[in-house]
């Protein structure tokens, strides 16, 4: 089964900086991918960004981006030049076959960004 | 395009009492899930349906009970309330079961007294 493993309970950033919010993961499947949700306080979960297992490049989608290791299992989330905004939950998680292509998650870990 | 819509948004309920969360979605989408998320935690699957007529348990399905008669509508049930199903549920669908993001709804927080 899948496994996603988020560290960081909370992060702390001030606006502008650079955040790298980690997140590991298990899995024996060959293809598979990994995403990252932003859930504010108002509670929607809004999907940033995917990274396929075969994909030769880092995702990207703006201020974001993925450090994916395939060998050390990590796909960590970058967030560049930090706002207000990007005060939320973020969840690392990936899709399991075994539960009809369910997204997995990790526990989450809490962006604070202060101006 | 309305995307994924549940109601209601809100409810309380009394312990023992039952009730449905309804999910409906226009995409077209042949996959859907139930979630739940107590405080401060990641989401938790509930159940899945792969199509009309085809559901399955997911984690933590005790308690809860769901029906897919059209591809659009997946109702979950929840039967004689338990103050620990008190949480926000979500509903989410996606075209394939194994690439592409999920769609989720904006979720439905419930509480049981």
């Amino acid at each position: 089964a899948q496994k996603i493993t988020q560290t960081q309970p909370g992060m702390f950033v001030q606006e502008k900086e650079a955040v790298t919010l980690d997140c590991t993961y298990d899995t024996s499947d060959q293809s598979y991918g990994l995403f990252w949700y932003k859930q504010p306080s108002s509670g929607e979960m809004i999907f940033l960004i995917y990274q396929g297992s075969y994909d030769e490049q880092n995702a990207t989608e703006g201020r974001y981006s993925l450090n994916f290791q395939k060998a050390r299992k990590s796909a960590n989330l970058v967030i560049s030049a930090s706002q207000l905004g990007d005060s939320a939950m973020y969840f690392c998680a990936m899709r399991d076959r075994n539960v009809g292509g369910a997204l997995i998650f990790g526990k989450g870990t809490t962006l604070s960004v202060s101006s | 395009n309305a995307g994924v819509t549940q109601t209601p948004k809100f409810r309380i309920l009394k312990i023992g009492q039952s009730m449905t969360l309804q999910c409906t979605q226009d995409m077209n989408h042949n996959y859907m899930y139930w979630y739940r998320q107590d405080p401060g935690m990641g989401l938790k699957l509930i159940y899945y349906s792969v199509g009309a007529g085809i559901t399955d348990k997911g984690e933590v399905p005790n308690g809860y009970n769901v029906s897919r008669s059209t591809t659009e509508d997946f109702p979950l049930r929840l039967e004689l309330a338990a103050p620990s199903q008190t949480s926000v549920y979500f509903c989410a669908s996606s075209w394939a079961g194994g690439t592409g993001e999920l769609f989720f709804g904006e979720g439905s927080r419930l509480t049981v007294l």
